[in-house]
């Protein structure tokens, strides 16, 4: 099994609102990662939890807030939005270790949001 | 900074036809490499992986073949379908840092029947 779940699938909030988006994983994963994709880009790295602890955020704006409650769940808190931010945000995870393919990262359906 | 890119951003064939999907990265320290496919509406899938001391490793319908020498990694689909068309990414890694995949560009592949 190689799921990683996302909801909501759609999203649509104004600039003044609060929203999560959360991921789930049962694959026993101890790392867990936020992309960000515009339409037709790839995905770009916006932060990494290794063992429930944030081991990188590659610079993203304060207005986006990663929480990761236990190893299996991992949330993006979104506050004060900008239009921009539009876009479809994924959820990935792997086994948090390298060598021998425990580097592979799997990827959620995403959650596509907009912000109005 | 380092990239990953690749030649063409669409390349379509006949269902039943050979493909082929190239990606150059330019990363020398770049140790694993994995081609993902990603349908529209939906995540990235992954497909395959192949490791720097490898220079060829097959799955079901899917080869991958790296050539360290020139930086160049493929995909090569065999029969291909209508449900291969997707945009496919290469994505690469170092041995250090090694939870940041670095994408290349994409490639939509378009199968007609």
């Amino acid at each position: 099994d190689t799921e990683v779940t996302q909801t909501p699938k759609h999203l649509v909030m104004g600039m003044t609102n609060k929203k999560s988006l959360k991921c789930e994983q049962h694959m026993g994963h101890r790392a867990m990662y936020w992309y960000k994709q515009k339409a037709k880009k790839p995905p770009e790295l916006m932060f990494v939890y290794s063992y429930e602890k944030l081991s990188i955020n590659e610079s993203v704006p304060s207005r986006f807030s990663p929480e990761c409650p236990n190893s299996s769940l991992l949330n993006l808190h979104l506050h004060a939005l900008q239009p921009e931010d539009s876009a479809l945000y994924l959820c990935a995870s792997s086994q948090g270790e390298y060598g021998r393919g425990r580097e592979t990262q799997y990827f959620g359906p995403g959650t596509r949001l907009l912000v109005l | 900074g380092e990239s990953v890119g690749l030649h063409l951003p669409t390349l379509s064939v006949q269902e039943g036809d050979n493909s082929i999907i190239n990606c150059a990265y330019s990363n020398s320290a770049s140790d694993y490499f994995i081609w993902y496919k990603q349908e529209s509406g939906k995540g990235p899938q992954f497909i395959i992986d192949i490791r720097s001391n490898m220079d060829k490793r097959q799955g079901q319908r899917v080869t991958v073949l790296l050539n360290k020498t020139v930086k160049h990694l493929s995909l090569q689909i065999a029969a291909t379908q209508p449900g291969d068309s997707a945009v496919y990414f290469c994505a690469e890694t170092p041995n250090t840092g090694f939870q940041k995949l670095v994408f290349g560009t994409g490639t939509r592949l378009l199968v007609s029947p």
